[in-house]
């Protein structure tokens, strides 16, 4: 069946400007996650949904990211006056897990590479 | 507080020797682990994934892994290399307790080279 899918696969923007990633999971999945890897800082979680539960935020890096799942389906996140330091690949996952429990895999999306110039 | 480290960044190894790429977790509880695989320009796969079940966990390709709780570690073995497996390999943890963050914690990975 279809996986994660992500678009755009690649976005090129200028700093300042806003900027929106977008992820549809697997169909059928609760749960759905949102990664950054840079160079440098290697793959950090960013924010996690689970069906109509409150987001767990806790690894966005500053309130210029936010993200929202509409429908517990497709998510966006959102990047808001892009600084060059927000260049990165940014990584959608998501699992079928009903509780977010650990031990469930995260099927993960070819990621979005955003460069700010 | 979870950490995986990953005590290799870089591998080189011979198409047909084997293949080890070390992986030490440190977890207050009992963790799953995990190995993901990224080739260039494509996502992450899963390999294997451990939770606590056999201590041996068999994988795609020929990979497994052995979970030893003594030793804190989760090294990936394969047999023989293949060129198809030059990639970077990264080794996750997370805890089976619910902990209140519910995300994988990956290691900074290991890029495997095999040379002809």
């Amino acid at each position: 069946g279809a996986g994660v899918s992500q678009s755009p696969s690649n976005k090129v923007t200028e700093k300042g400007k806003d900027v929106e990633l977008r992820c549809d999971p697997i169909s059928g999945h609760t749960a759905l996650y949102w990664y950054r890897q840079s160079l440098g800082q290697g793959l950090e979680f960013l924010i996690y949904f689970q069906g109509n539960s409150a987001p767990d935020k806790s690894g966005l890096p500053s309130d210029r990211f936010s993200a929202e799942r509409t429908g517990g389906s497709v998510s966006t996140l959102t990047i808001q006056r892009t600084q060059q330091e927000d260049s990165a690949v940014y990584l959608c996952a998501s699992s079928s897990a009903g509780s977010g429990r650990w031990s469930d895999t995260q099927y993960f999306g070819p990621g979005t590479r955003l460069t700010v110039l | 507080a979870q950490s995986v480290t990953q005590l290799d960044s870089h591998v080189s190894v011979s198409e047909g020797t084997p293949v080890l790429l070390r992986c030490n977790y440190s977890s207050s509880y009992s963790p799953s682990l995990f190995w993901y695989v990224q080739h260039p320009n494509k996502g992450l796969q899963l390999l294997l994934k451990y939770t606590s079940a056999a201590t041996l966990v068999k994988g795609i390709n020929g990979f497994e892994a052995e979970f030893k709780k003594s030793e804190t570690s989760f090294h990936l073995t394969k047999p023989s290399a293949h060129r198809s497996d030059a990639a970077e390999y990264f080794c996750v943890v997370s805890d089976q307790k619910d902990t209140g963050r519910r995300a994988l914690t990956f290691g900074s990975g290991t890029r495997l080279q095999v040379q002809p």
